[in-house]
């Protein structure tokens, strides 16, 4: 079964400073979808950003980037520039063609 | 293009009884997956519809069920309610099929079991 761990319970971070999240995964699949997705305090699910596990450049949105290391299985997110907004949790998720796996979730906050 | 809506937003039940949960996908959208969302065990897939079929389904007993109408719109059932069921049980709907496309959360309704 694939299986998707989040070793940083917590993290932390100043404004405007920069930090990343980790995520390894296990699958035996070729063919596989990552995803960081994150969850304000009002509780809606937010996609950050995707990654195909066929592509081997990393997906960039404004701020937010993955480094993905598809022989090692992991599949961290860089935020840059962090902002107050972004504080939420943050969901690392794997998805095949049967099944969508959700790690345990980092819980980021950012200090004034 | 409105979100995802889940209706009701809170309910509470009591043990034994059953509930019914509702999910209305983005225009467009066929796709609707469910999922629980508990402290202790996390997000956890329950089933996937596509086209008012059950495409997927997670690892949950069959007091969990669902379905799709034709217009998209979804429905998840459990039977037999358990103090374990209070969870936040989260919609999520994406264009097409399950496996390539981007989904949308809808916020979710929080299901408490007394």
């Amino acid at each position: 079964a694939q299986t998707v761990t989040q070793s940083q319970p917590e993290m932390s971070v100043q404004e405007a400073e920069t930090v990343t999240l980790s995520c390894t995964y296990d699958t035996s699949e070729s063919d596989y979808y990552l995803f960081w997705y994150k969850q304000p305090p009002s509780r809606q699910m937010i996609l950050v950003i995707r990654q195909e596990a066929y592509k081997q450049q990393n997906a960039t949105e404004n701020r937010f980037s993955v480094n993905f290391q598809k022989a090692a299985k992991s599949f961290s997110l860089k935020i840059s520039d962090s902002q107050l907004g972004d504080a939420a949790m943050y969901f690392c998720a794997y998805r095949n063609v049967n099944d969508m796996r959700f790690g345990a979730g980092t819980r980021l906050t950012v200090k004034p | 293009k409105a979100g995802v809506t889940q209706t009701p937003r809170y309910l509470i039940k009591t043990r034994g009884q059953q509930v019914t949960l509702s999910c209305s996908p983005i225009s467009g959208h066929r796709s609707v997956s469910w999922y629980q969302q508990t402290p202790g065990q996390g997000l956890q897939f329950l089933f996937e519809y596509f086209s008012e079929t059950q495409r997927n389904k997670g690892n949950f007993p069959g007091r969990f069920s669902g379905r799709q109408f034709s217009n998209s719109r979804s429905e998840m059932n459990v039977s037999t309610l358990e103090l374990g069921d209070s969870a936040l049980y989260l919609c999520a709907s994406s264009l097409e099929q399950f496996r390539t496309d981007t989904q949308y959360f809808g916020p979710g309704t929080r299901l408490t079991v007394l």
